[in-house]
Parts: structure tokens; C-alpha cells; sequence
């Protein structure tokens, strides 16, 4: 049984550009949430997806932007990046949206911007 | 906010011995998550304990909930050199969709 998968799992990208970070959720579970997480800082909410819609969104730019898919698969979008995205980005998914469940985390994709 | 912030910062034990380590929130809570990350990985869930609970175990972990106190502890007897991570609390409301994550307690386990 996969658990969460991300992918790349890493990637180099200069100031400007645009990135796109894929993640597909452990099997049977249907709600997808984004993290950053930069060097010494615990994970920072950036936007879960339940039902292909945005659930709820935390303290992040619109250039952060995301995508569920019918097969519950997420991925999230930042445009005109900036040096402080540099980061590491997890992908959490749980069976159910909300808080009251274990989320199930990827090992992330690590962002490094030149 | 729901935010926990866990204490000590970081901690050094001789491998053998017990590991505490504190989470104090601000908020009411239905549930509170505590997670170990090892350098480079994804956070892996350990314990989810409720708010009606005050303890909870699992192998050699207890975690301890007092809510009048606004506290949590994870406590890790006969630590190993693998249990070296950091370790993060996260207290939610069952209607929240997120997690909200302090700084965590680095751990070093020394053989």
C-alpha cells in the first residue's frame, strides 16, 4: 500500500519562474493538504483540497495557487518565484477533510531558488 | 491560535534514557497530534490524543493531555539512536482543516 508520493523530489529554479510540485494522496484517502517548511521552521499550512475544491487557504500569496484532480492526486503551483520559496513542500492526506484525523505525510519535494 | 509550541528546543540524551518533551497551546482543542520528522523526510504521525483523554500509549511512547493547563507531553522511554528527529506538537479543532506546527524539539540521541 503506496503512501504519499511527491514529486520531484527536488528541484533548482531561478527567480521568475514558475514551478509545479505533484502529489498523490495514500490510498483510500481523498483530502489533500500543502505545507512549506523552511530550514529550522516547522510546517506552514498553504491550502487543502477536499471534493477538487480549495477548503481552507493559510497566510500565502496568490502566486501560490493549487489543483485537485478527480482521482484525489494535488498540485500545487507557485508563479513568479521569489528567493524565500525556497523551502521544503510537503503534500499531507487524510481520509476525510478537517483536522480531526492523522494527516499521512510525503517526504516532499525540496525547492531551491537561484 | 491553535498553534503548539513545544519545549525544550532542542535536547541531548544519552541513548537508554527517557526523552520528555513539553506542548503548551493557547485555545480549546478536540484533539492534539504529535509528529517526529528525521532530517530531510516528511513528518510521520505518532499519537493522536483527545481531548477527553489524559493518556495515551503506543510501544514506548506516552503522551500526556491536560487540558485545564493548556499542555501536552511525549515521552519516550529507552531511547534509541533512531529516535533522533525533531518532534512537533499540533493541537486542532476537529473543524479546522489545518495544522498548525511550532518550531518543534530537535532530539539527539547519543549512542
Amino acid at each position: 500500500d503506496a503512501g504519499v508520493t511527491q514529486s520531484p523530489t527536488h528541484l533548482i529554479k531561478t527567480r521568475g519562474q514558475q514551478v509545479t510540485l505533484r502529489c498523490s494522496p495514500k490510498s483510500g484517502h481523498d483530502t489533500v493538504s500543502w505545507y512549506q517548511q523552511a530550514l529550522g521552521q516547522g510546517p506552514q499550512f498553504i491550502f487543502q483540497y477536499y471534493e477538487e475544491e480549495e477548503r481552507q487557504r493559510g497566510n500565502f500569496p496568490d502566486r501560490f495557487s493549487g489543483h485537485q484532480f478527480p482521482n484525489y492526486s494535488s498540485e500545487l503551483n507557485v508563479n513568479a518565484l521569489l528567493l524565500g520559496d525556497s523551502a521544503l513542500y510537503l503534500c499531507a492526506s487524510s481520509p476525510h477533510q478537517g483536522a480531526k484525523q492523522p494527516q499521512h505525510f510525503g517526504d516532499g519535494t525540496r525547492l531551491s531558488i537561484l | 491560535s491553535q498553534q503548539g509550541e513545544e519545549d525544550p528546543q532542542a535536547l541531548s540524551i544519552q541513548e537508554g534514557e527517557n526523552a520528555t518533551m513539553n506542548c503548551s497551546y493557547k485555545t480549546s482543542i478536540n484533539n492534539l497530534q504529535w509528529y517526529r520528522q528525521n532530517s530531510g523526510r516528511g513528518l510521520v504521525h505518532l499519537i493522536l490524543i483527545r481531548s477527553n483523554e489524559r493518556e495515551k500509549h503506543s510501544g514506548r511512547l506516552r503522551v500526556t493531555l491536560d487540558t485545564s493547563k493548556k499542555s501536552s507531553s511525549l515521552l519516550i522511554t529507552a531511547s534509541r539512536a533512531a529516535d533522533t528527529a525533531s518532534y512537533f506538537c499540533a493541537p486542532a479543532m476537529d473543524s479546522s482543516y489545518k495544522l498548525i506546527f511550532g518550531s518543534g524539539t530537535r532530539l539527539l540521541v547519543r549512542p
